[in-house]
């Protein structure tokens, strides 16, 4: 069965320190991953994917994300965090069945000045 | 830019009404979804269409019907609602035209109260 797992609800981190929000997954076959936010009372805001190439894929608001194909992960990473990335934060995968994604159950990170 | 736009924002139903969620793409994109979003949950697929008139099941298909009749529009049914369908419905929708790694773009979500 194709899952995503965020281990973590939540993750506490102070403004300027670094952040990391853990994503897994099981799939058959190689994986399309992809972080999106998700502010509040406000619809998915794609953040970045990886399809293939660099392990390290930098996207928007400086986040950025390392595929892990041994350890099967993707986890989102930003060097200095602010109070406005705290957020509610969904890793996704796509599966063979081109059309369905599944999503992870968010992690929400909150960000304290 | 994208927009995925949904009808309501917020929606208070009664338990054994047909509720009607509406969501309009403006980008030409052949695919588009209905995820419902529950906290722990995360977001689980209800319904996708990948063209007018084709619709398949996704996860968690019942209780729920959809309609797609014209390409930028995609309707989500709840032909007799209950309390347990109270929860944030987000509609998406992606094209096809990336060789599989395409990204869906979201609606700002409508959050539905059965009483």
């Amino acid at each position: 069965a194709q899952s995503v797992a965020q281990p973590e609800d939540q993750v506490n981190v102070a403004e300027g320190n670094p952040l990391t929000v853990k994503c897994t997954y099981s799939v058959s076959g190689n994986p399309y991953l992809f972080w999106y936010v998700q502010y509040p009372n406000r619809g998915l805001q794609f953040l970045l994917k990886y399809i293939t190439g660099d392990n390290l894929v930098k996207g928007s608001y400086g986040f950025e994300a390392e595929f892990n194909k041994s350890q099967t992960s993707f986890h989102l990473k930003k060097p200095s965090a602010l109070v406005s990335d705290s957020a509610l934060y969904f890793c996704a995968v796509r599966v063979y069945n081109f059309n369905k994604f599944y999503f992870g159950s968010g992690t929400k990170l909150n960000v304290k000045p | 830019d994208v927009k995925v736009t949904q009808s309501s924002r917020y929606l208070v139903k009664r338990t054994g009404e047909k509720v009607f969620l509406e969501c309009v793409q403006d980008m030409d994109h052949e695919n588009m979804f209905w995820y419902r979003q529950d906290p722990g949950l995360g977001l689980r697929l209800i319904y996708f269409s990948y063209d007018v008139k084709m619709k398949e099941k996704g996860d968690i298909p019942e209780g729920y019907s959809v309609s797609r009749e014209k390409k930028e529009r995609f309707s989500l049914i709840l032909e007799s609602a209950s309390t347990n369908q109270t929860s944030m419905y987000l509609c998406a929708s992606k094209t096809s035209a990336g060789g599989g790694a395409e990204t869906q773009y979201f609606g700002p979500g409508t959050r539905l109260l059965v009483l």
